[in-house]
């Protein structure tokens, strides 16, 4: 089945460490996203990619940083620098204007 | 600024009973897109409906239904006959382009629909 897949589903830091954030689709999207959303919050944008070895910081990149070496994935990586990480993480894919979402990562730092 | 606007924060209904949620967004472009999408508790986000801002024309799916009216920059979701599987948090989106072919998402804050049985 097409789709995107996000893992794991829940994940959980010690503060100070890194950690990566997985995203994979299928769909043969150019574009894909990385959007943040906090308890009853609306999502922010994190950061985008267009195209392979291509992406913009979005509104909230700051601790934040990914890579697009293939089409299908756009890994991100939560850096020590955020300071408040613990939040759920969507990844999404667009084709024109719609965009698919994965079924997303919790992130708790401890 | 592009900005969207859901003033419900959390409605809650018996089931059968219909519900609206408002939209109101504001937007510099001359042609964007509008989205609503429903957010169950296991968190993944379920397209509902893109509409264009050429077409204002209401649309209907099943009990599903949607008022876009330019005149007032608003999208509102209407859900006829509520079941309790409707309970989720809904948002409302707009887009904004990024590029000549990329756009990015402007959510709102979401409305959090509680259908009691």
């Amino acid at each position: 089945d097409g789709g995107i897949t996000q893992s794991p589903k829940y994940l959980f830091r010690k503060e100070g460490q890194n950690v990566t954030l997985s995203c994979e689709q299928n769909l043969n999207h150019d574009a894909m996203y990385w959007y943040r959303q906090d308890p009853g919050q609306g999502l922010r944008l994190i950061y985008y990619s267009q195209i392979v070895n291509d992406f913009q910081k979005g509104d909230i990149a700051e601790g934040y940083s990914v890579s697009r070496e293939k089409k299908e994935s756009f890994p991100l990586t939560v850096t020590s620098a955020q300071k408040n990480p613990t939040a759920f993480y969507l990844c999404a894919s667009s084709f024109r204007q719609e965009q698919f979402f994965g079924p997303g990562t919790r992130l708790t730092v401890l | 600024a592009q900005k969207v606007t859901q003033a419900q924060t959390e409605i809650s209904v018996v089931e059968k009973e219909d519900v609206t949620l408002d939209c109101v967004y504001e937007t510099r472009d001359t042609t964007y897109y509008l989205f609503w999408y429903k957010q169950p508790p296991s968190g993944e986000l379920v397209f509902l409906i893109r509409r264009n801002s050429f077409d204002e024309q209401n649309e209907i799916s099943g009990r599903y239904s949607w008022n876009f009216q330019k005149s007032t920059s608003s999208f509102n979701f209407t859900i006829t006959a509520s079941q309790v599987v409707d309970s989720a948090v809904y948002f409302c989106a707009l887009s904004e382009a990024l590029s000549r072919s990329n756009y990015q998402l402007i959510w709102g804050a979401g409305t959090k629909l509680i259908i009691k049985p």
